[in-house]
């Protein structure tokens, strides 16, 4: 399976700024996808990313919010933007199994984000 | 459309006991279903998934899980539960890669 990594993993940052959260993978992917999970409760996803494209956001996500890049098959970026207390969770990327029709995820082990 | 029902938020085990976490799916298509698992301050780690080969499948750590369609269930299972397996447990239903995820079991094995 790919490994995965995030940057940071976690942070503390004040309400009305903004945070950038790196996902890098040790080998190519076409599907990235970005997850977030609310204090005590589950995974909920935000985005699917694919290298070239816009990134697909799922109900109640919204590019302003949540912009997302994905520059190349390994690396994405979420951003979480204008950040109040209700954005503090643990945010995850995920990748595909890259052996097709696996739909198989692999998940790098979050950013725990701490809104003031 | 897709959802899935963890159908306990929390179980606690004997440590040498049986595990039964249950999960129930709901899905118009052929469903991929999953098993993750959560350790504290840790990603998320694949147990074991099915996807329409044998309907009894086994994972890593002496997990396994048996699709049965007509009940719509997708329960995990382990013979004896040790104590490292104490975690958060999810169940996820799958179509064309969105995934859904359970609410989440928390698992407490008792020494």
């Amino acid at each position: 399976s790919a490994v995965i990594s995030q940057k940071p993993s976690r942070d503390i940052c004040q309400r009305g700024t903004s945070l950038t959260i790196q996902c890098q993978v040790d080998s190519q992917v076409t599907m990235m996808f970005w997850y977030r999970q609310q204090p005590g409760q589950s995974l909920t996803l935000i985005a699917t990313a694919n290298q070239g494209s816009e990134a697909t956001y799922e109900s109640g996500f919204v590019i302003d919010k949540f912009p997302i890049s994905r520059p190349n098959l390994t690396f994405s970026t979420l951003t979480v933007s204008n950040m109040s207390p209700e954005d503090s969770s643990i945010y995850l990327c995920s990748v595909e199994d890259a052996r097709a029709y696996q739909e198989t995820q692999y998940f790098g082990p979050g950013t725990r984000l701490l809104v003031l | 459309a897709q959802s899935v029902t963890q159908l306990d938020s929390h179980v606690s085990v004997s440590e040498g006991t049986p595990v039964l976490l249950r999960c129930n799916y709901s899905s118009s298509y052929s469903p991929s279903l999953f098993w993750y698992v959560q350790h504290p301050n840790k990603g998320l780690q694949l147990l074991l998934k099915y996807t329409s080969a044998a309907t009894l499948v086994k994972g890593i750590n002496g997990f396994e899980a048996e699709f049965k369609k007509s009940e719509t269930s997708f329960h995990l299972t382990k013979p004896s539960a040790h104590m490292s397996d104490a975690s958060e447990y999810f169940c996820v239903v799958s179509v064309y890669y969105k995934y859904i995820f359970g609410t989440g079991t928390r698992l407490k094995v008792l020494a």
